[in-house]
């Protein structure tokens, strides 16, 4: 089973960018679908966007379009997603998950970063 | 288009059976079978507890059952103990062209 670590807790100001890694074990990483869901504190999951295997692109839920970018490096194992124009409630815990071909359910192997946007 | 529906709270003396349920529409619980379930304790990941509105992954205690009728998806926890206090999500798949996946608000499972 991949098992996923994910970069550390990130401080940004309103306004700037953050990027939040994701670098996976175990095998088939090329052909991996990798989604980021987000968790507000106290409140419920919120899907961001999937990262298909490599030449297969990208899909972000309409409320991120423009400001989410998705890529993944198979040389290093690593899927990331970036963040712009950050707001205060864009604070929240955001993890990687792992789609097992298209199998419409998540793994979620990382342990989530933490994202504060305070001024 | 808005999360799908959950009650916020079930609770259940140990022992017992309780049943969360899931309401979305067509465009996603009740026209795909792609409901699965998370369990999330309070400063965890979310685990899968259901895929494919009924399967159970490996390691999942059988406790743990899911079904569809229309467009609301349940999860039903029997013989319920107290490690299953937790949070549980559903999500499906969804046509919508503003997403690909949505989730539940979320319920609050408390054993008495």
């Amino acid at each position: 089973q991949v098992q996923a670590v994910q970069s550390g807790a990130e401080v940004k100001k309103p306004g700037t960018s953050v990027k939040v890694s994701c670098t996976a074990s175990g095998d088939n990483f090329p052909i991996k679908k990798f989604h980021w869901v987000r968790q507000a504190p106290g409140q419920g999951l919120e899907w961001i966007g999937i990262i298909h295997p490599s030449g297969f692109g990208t899909t972000y839920a309409q409320q991120f379009r423009g400001r989410v970018t998705m890529t993944r490096d198979t040389s290093t194992r690593t899927v990331s997603m970036e963040l712009s124009s950050l707001i205060s409630d864009d604070s929240a815990v955001y993890y990687c998950a792992i789609e097992y071909g298209t199998t419409y359910f998540f793994d979620f192997s990382g342990q989530g970063t933490l994202v504060t946007v305070s001024s | 288009q808005s999360a799908l529906t959950q009650p916020a709270s079930v609770s259940g003396s140990p022992g017992q059976t309780i049943t969360i349920s899931c309401t979305g529409t067509r465009s996603d619980v009740g026209g795909y079978n792609f409901v699965s379930w998370y369990q999330q304790h309070p400063g965890k990941a979310p685990k899968l507890v259901i895929f494919g509105v009924s399967d159970r992954p490996p390691g999942v205690s059988n406790r743990f059952s899911g079904s569809k009728s229309d467009n609301t998806a349940s999860l039903t926890i029997s013989g319920l103990q107290a490690e299953d206090e937790a949070e549980y999500y559903c999500s499906s798949y969804t046509s919508s062209t503003s997403r690909a996946y949505v989730f539940g608000t979320g319920t609050t499972v408390s054993v008495l």
